[in-house]
C-alpha cells in the first residue's frame, strides 16, 4: 500500500545548489500537485498537473519547475536553492482535478543555508 | 481566487472534552470543504468532508457543520483522546475542477 512515495525524506543544501524532489504515486491517478508547508501558512501550491502532459502554475512558482515524467511521477526542480525556499514539501496526486480525494506523500524536509 | 481563514492556531484540551476548529472562505462558488489531520512527520491525511448540499456530516467522533449564507464550516471533535493530537486543516474548492486551497492549521493538543 505504497500511495504516494517522496524522495528524498531529508535534504541540506547550500544556496547556489540545484536539486530534484521526485514523487510517484501507484494509485493511477491522474491528477499531481506539489505543496510547500511553513509554520503558520498552511500548505501551498507550488505547480500541478492536472493529466499526464500537462503542469500549470499555483500560488506560489517562482523558483521552481517541474516535470510530468508519466502518469505515476511528477518531479520537482530547485534549480538555483535560495534560503527562503526552506519548508517541508509534499506532493499529493488525485483521481480527478477536482479537491476530491488528495492523497499525500509523507513530504521532504529541505533546509536552505 | 479563494481564501480560507481558520482558527484558532492552537487549541489545547483536556482529554475527554470537545474541541471545535472554525474555517471562513471567501469565494461562494466553493462547494467542497474536506478536513485533513496531520500527525508529527507525516503528510495530511483526510478524515472527513462536506458538500454544499449537506449541512452537517458525521462520523464517529468527529462531525463537519457547514453554513453556506455566512461562509463558515466547522470541525468537532468529542470526547477527545491523546491521539487526537495533531494539527489539523480545513480546505475549499470549486469540486470538479478546483483546486484545493488550505487553512493556516490549528495545533491540537490533547492532554491527559
Amino acid at each position: 500500500n505504497a500511495g504516494v512515495t517522496q524522495t528524498p525524506k531529508f535534504q541540506v543544501l547550500k544556496t547556489g545548489q540545484s536539486m530534484t524532489l521526485q514523487c510517484a504515486q501507484d494509485m493511477n491517478h491522474n491528477s499531481m500537485y506539489w505543496y510547500r508547508q511553513d509554520p503558520g501558512m498552511g500548505l501551498r501550491l507550488i505547480y500541478y498537473s492536472a493529466s499526464e502532459g500537462t503542469t500549470d502554475k499555483g500560488e506560489v512558482p517562482n523558483g521552481y519547475n517541474v516535470s510530468r515524467l508519466n502518469k505515476r511521477e511528477f518531479s520537482l526542480r530547485l534549480e538555483s536553492a535560495a534560503p527562503s525556499q526552506t519548508s517541508v514539501y509534499f506532493c499529493a496526486s488525485s483521481e480527478t482535478q477536482g479537491g476530491y480525494g488528495y492523497t499525500f506523500g509523507s513530504g521532504t524536509r529541505l533546509t536552505v543555508v | 481566487g479563494e481564501n480560507v481563514e481558520q482558527h484558532p492556531s492552537t487549541l489545547s484540551v483536556q482529554e475527554g472534552d470537545s474541541a471545535v476548529i472554525k474555517c471562513t472562505y471567501s469565494d461562494s462558488a466553493s462547494n467542497y470543504f474536506p478536513w485533513y489531520k496531520q500527525e508529527l512527520g507525516k503528510g495530511p491525511q483526510l478524515i472527513i468532508d462536506i458538500r454544499s448540499n449537506v449541512g452537517e456530516k458525521k462520523d464517529q467522533r468527529i462531525a463537519v457543520t457547514l453554513n453556506k449564507t455566512a461562509k463558515h464550516f466547522s470541525l468537532h471533535i468529542t470526547e477527545t483522546q491523546p491521539e487526537d493530537s495533531a494539527v489539523y486543516f480545513c480546505a475549499a474548492s470549486r469540486d470538479s475542477w478546483g483546486k484545493l486551497q488550505f487553512g493556516a492549521g490549528t495545533q491540537v493538543v490533547v492532554t491527559p
